[in-house]
């Protein structure tokens, strides 16, 4: 059974940049075509999801954000970090990373159990 | 982008009783690609329901999804202790975006 684990630190300054990493036990990101997203949920409030990275490489952004965010992975040691560049306070939340199956690539069938990032100087 | 929804915020109801979530989409939803999800506190999402109607693996028959286009249901048959929780509608028809929640409470 797959399992995932976000790390990384949980105070970032403003305008600084928020790198989270997810490392994935009981199963490969580069083979059986599973998509690997960060997803986020800000202080007792709704989902947003970030981007992924499909087992091709292959990645994809949430268009709100894109400006300021990069996606990519370490395959030897089968990660997959989060990279948010010049947050701000509203970027303060919980950091989910989840794995979709390759029946459904939107649907997040195994989650991380989440970190809190708080930005604030 | 395709805007989620979901009424009532709180549902307050007894263990036994049928909840009835609603889950409405500013916009048609491709192929009814919606899914549901159930979040405790501390918890990360459970994902409950795919394609609008499909179980995930290990979830009861006691949740069922339903609608197509762009109004969909989430209906618990029968409220169990552990039901009561936050549940969250998801489209992943273009981009993906979740719904504002519904909170089922302990009456």
């Amino acid at each position: 059974q797959v399992q995932l684990q976000e790390s990384g630190p949980g105070l970032v300054k403003p305008l600084q940049t928020l790198s989270l990493t997810c490392t994935v036990s009981g199963g490969s990101i580069t083979s059986g075509g599973y998509y690997w997203s960060w997803i986020r949920q800000h202080p007792g409030k709704g989902l947003e999801w970030i981007g992924y990275i499909y087992y091709s490489g292959l990645i994809d952004y949430n268009p709100s954000l894109k400006s300021r965010v990069t996606v990519s992975r370490q395959t030897s040691r089968n990660q997959f970090s989060l990279k948010l560049n010049s947050v701000t306070a509203a970027d303060t939340a919980v950091y989910y990373c989840a794995r979709s199956p390759p029946y459904s690539y939107g649907v997040f069938d195994s989650w991380g159990q989440g970190t809190l990032v708080t930005v604030s100087s | 982008e395709v805007v989620l929804t979901q009424s009532p915020d709180n549902l307050s109801l007894s263990p036994g009783e049928r909840a009835t979530l609603s889950c409405r989409a500013s916009q048609s939803v491709t192929s009814n690609w919606l899914a549901w999800y159930q979040q405790k506190p501390g918890q990360a999402p459970r994902l409950l329901i795919h394609g609008a109607s499909s179980r995930a693996t290990g979830i009861p028959d006691r949740f069922s999804g339903s609608g197509s286009g762009t109004d969909f249901t989430l209906t618990i048959s029968r409220l169990e202790p552990e039901d009561f929780a936050l549940y969250y509608c998801q489209q992943y028809g273009s981009s993906f975006t979740f719904g504002g929640g519904t909170k089922v409470e302990i009456k």
